[in-house]
């Protein structure tokens, strides 16, 4: 079975810092998904990245991009310029290419506080 | 707006009573989940189902049961049998074989 671990429960940066939110994940498949959730206070699960394991290509979204090395089975999201409306809960996800159903599975998540 | 609802937002229950979580998508997606939050933890998967009528088991399904009588519900009940059902409850969405993945906004349901 496929394990996600994140190894930071808590983080914290100062507001326009950068910072890195670590992710290992353990698979024996070759071919899947990783993903990067936020959950804000409200509890809202919002997706932030996404990589596809066969591209060697890094994904970014704006201020958000990743570190993925697949030999390592690393996924790190690197967040530029943090603001405020950042500080969340950050949740790593992996899921299968196989099958069609979306399973994922998550990592125990990192709480991300901003500071000012 | 499409979307994903969840009702009620907060439910209490005591303790041996049934309760159900209600979950409504109008993005005609085929396939929902139903995943359970704990406190330090990640999401874990309790049900999910790819077409009506049909649903399977995820990681943590004992003491759940779930219906699909229709595309749009997918409705999860907690039974007397589930022993620490105190959670934070989200349902989600999807095409199957897509890319992403719709949440709702949870339901927290608190039994004493």
């Amino acid at each position: 079975a496929q394990t996600v671990t994140q190894s930071q429960p808590e983080m914290s940066v100062q507001e326009a810092e950068t910072v890195t939110l670590s992710c290992t994940y353990d698979t024996s498949e070759s071919d899947y998904y990783l993903f990067w959730y936020k959950q804000p206070p409200s509890r809202q699960m919002i997706l932030v990245i996404r990589q596809e394991a066969y591209k060697q290509q890094n994904a970014t979204e704006n201020r958000f991009s990743v570190n993925f090395q697949k030999a390592a089975k690393s996924f790190s999201l690197k967040i530029s310029d943090s603001q405020l409306g950042d500080a969340a809960m950050y949740f790593c996800a992996y899921r299968s290419a196989v099958g069609g159903a979306q399973k994922l599975v998550f990592g125990q998540g990192t709480r991300l506080t901003i500071n000012p | 707006d499409g979307g994903i609802t969840q009702s009620p937002k907060y439910l209490f229950r005591k303790e041996g009573q049934n309760v159900t979580l209600s979950c409504e998508q109008n993005l005609n997606h085929d396939a929902m989940y139903w995943y359970r939050q704990d406190p330090g933890q990640g999401l874990r998967l309790i049900y999910y189902s790819q077409i009506v009528n049909d649903f399977q088991k995820g990681d943590i399904a004992e003491g759940y049961s779930v219906s699909r009588e229709k595309k749009e519900s997918f409705p999860l009940t907690v039974t007397s049998a589930q022993k620490n059902p105190t959670a934070f409850y989200l349902c989600a969405s999807s095409h199957v074989g897509g890319q992403g993945k719709h949440f709702g906004p949870g339901t927290r349901l608190t039994v004493t």
